[in-house]
């Protein structure tokens, strides 16, 4: 139980081009999901946080505009990279939480280049 | 502000050695804590938490962590590390904000296992 997959595992995009993941938890209804970003050998950052039906929350510092996530289902989060620029280029890993209090299950990540 | 510091960047062991990864935390409140493990390609998977209660706390794939409150501290040890345990390691803590439970990173810390 408790998996949670992510959607493309890799993607290559051209500068100024918007780029979709998907996160889904497959087994279990995921009440709240959290979008990290890591850079090479470096530990993950929490972008944002979202609850199903309800606007996220972006950490401080994170572009709401550039990073538009929407929850619309219980097993569904998007996270979508508006105009994406080379510097936008990052490992995107999201979690999923609702199975166990306290705990996430992450997906396995995303590895974004953009050329 | 809460954090999380993992003083090792780079650990290196051989097999059958014992080994023990340092993580601190500064928290004003009782955290919750965890530590993961990352490989290659594959997504973040918990190897144990502490919430409350018994100090030691055992995880899988053998290892264990020891919650000190008065050292602000969360070691993950092993006693005896296999060449399959080399990967990327990090602790976190469980910081409970909104409704849900964000996690701080620390950086991580990379574990080679020589044969």
């Amino acid at each position: 139980g408790a998996v949670v997959s992510q959607h493309p595992s890799w993607v290559i995009c051209k500068s100024g081009t918007s780029v979709k993941i998907e996160c889904r938890s497959l087994d279990f209804q995921a009440t709240t999901m959290f979008w990290y970003r890591q850079f090479p050998k470096q530990s993950l950052m929490l972008m944002a946080t979202s609850n199903e039906g309800s606007k996220a929350t972006y950490e401080q510092g994170v572009e709401k505009d550039k990073f538009l996530i929407n929850h619309a289902s219980l097993t569904l989060s998007t996270l979508t990279v508006t105009s994406a620029h080379p510097e936008d280029s990052s490992f995107y890993i999201c979690s999923a939480a609702g199975l166990v209090a306290g705990e996430q299950f992450f997906g396995p990540g995303t590895r974004l280049t953009v050329l | 502000a809460q954090s999380v510091t993992q003083p090792d960047i780079h650990i290196t062991v051989s097999e059958g050695a014992s080994l023990e990864l340092r993580c601190n935390y500064s928290y004003g409140a009782t955290p919750y804590l965890f530590w993961y493990v990352q490989s290659p390609g594959q997504g973040l998977q918990l190897l144990l938490k502490y919430f409350s209660g018994d100090t030691l706390v055992q995880g899988i794939k053998g290892f264990e962590a020891e919650f000190k409150r008065s050292q602000s501290s969360f070691n993950l040890r092993k006693p005896s590390v296999h060449w399959s345990d080399a990967a990327e390691y990090f602790c976190a803590v469980g910081l409970f904000s909104g409704g849900y439970n964000k996690l701080i990173f620390g950086a991580g810390t990379r574990l080679a296992v020589h044969p």
